[in-house]
């Protein structure tokens, strides 16, 4: 198994909250990118990166922000937590871009009550 | 705007039968296919690819098919198993673009 840790495993805030998930890898995969998994729509990503501090918005990334400093931590925040971000998300990594299958950590379900 | 699509939410199909999930999209672009399967708390592991230049693809038990002109794949399972039960995903992606996008996925389930 890819070495991804994904921290926390579960979370429960309020709204107005900010929350940082955090994932870990020991791959040393150049992109790392988080997926947000929500009944009807399959993963859809938020944010992604190619490298230490290089970083790019996915196809729902209004109201996270990302960071990146060591190849080995991708952090995903969100700034004011909302309930429509009520979902589980996943980090995943690929050691080359486009169509690279992706490993992914085992997700972190978050509830923004 | 879900440009892959599966429109059959479960399956459910005898132990030692054919499983056929089905995956239609709709971006021409798209050049590399693939099939995640998920188990509940875990995350999606990498099942099979197929890229654009075939039209199909095996591994095993598992066997990808693409139609181009119709824009549709479909993935194989023979015999179907009851550890195969688990929630299917087909995802597809252009190159040199990191945007892959997912279907809803498919809940397949296998009966001893």
């Amino acid at each position: 198994d890819a070495g991804i840790t994904q921290s926390p495993r579960h979370k429960v805030t309020e709204t107005g909250t900010p929350v940082t998930l955090r994932c870990h890898q020991t791959e040393n995969h150049r992109y790392m990118y988080w997926y947000r998994q929500d009944p009807g729509h399959g993963l859809r990503l938020i944010h992604y990166s190619y490298g230490v501090k290089d970083t790019d918005k996915g196809e729902v990334s209004d109201g996270y922000s990302v960071s990146r400093s060591k190849t080995e931590d991708f952090l995903l925040t969100l700034e004011s937590a909302t309930s429509s971000q009520t979902s589980v998300y996943f980090c995943a990594i690929s050691e080359s871009r486009g169509g690279e299958k992706l490993f992914f950590g085992s997700g972190t379900q978050l509830s923004v009550l | 705007d879900q440009q892959v699509k599966q429109n059959s939410p479960s399956l459910s199909v005898q132990e030692g039968r054919i499983s056929i999930l089905n995956c239609d999209y709709t971006n021409s672009m798209f050049d590399y296919f693939l099939w995640y399967k998920k188990y509940p708390a875990e995350g999606p592991t990498f099942l099979i690819s197929i890229s654009s230049i075939k039209d199909k693809n095996e591994d095993g038990r598992f066997t990808v098919f693409l139609n181009k002109s119709a824009k549709h794949l479909s993935l194989h399972i023979v015999p179907s198993q009851p550890g195969d039960s688990a929630v299917y995903f087909c995802a597809a992606s252009a190159q040199n673009n990191n945007d892959m996008r997912f279907g809803a996925g498919t809940r397949l389930t296998v009966k001893p």
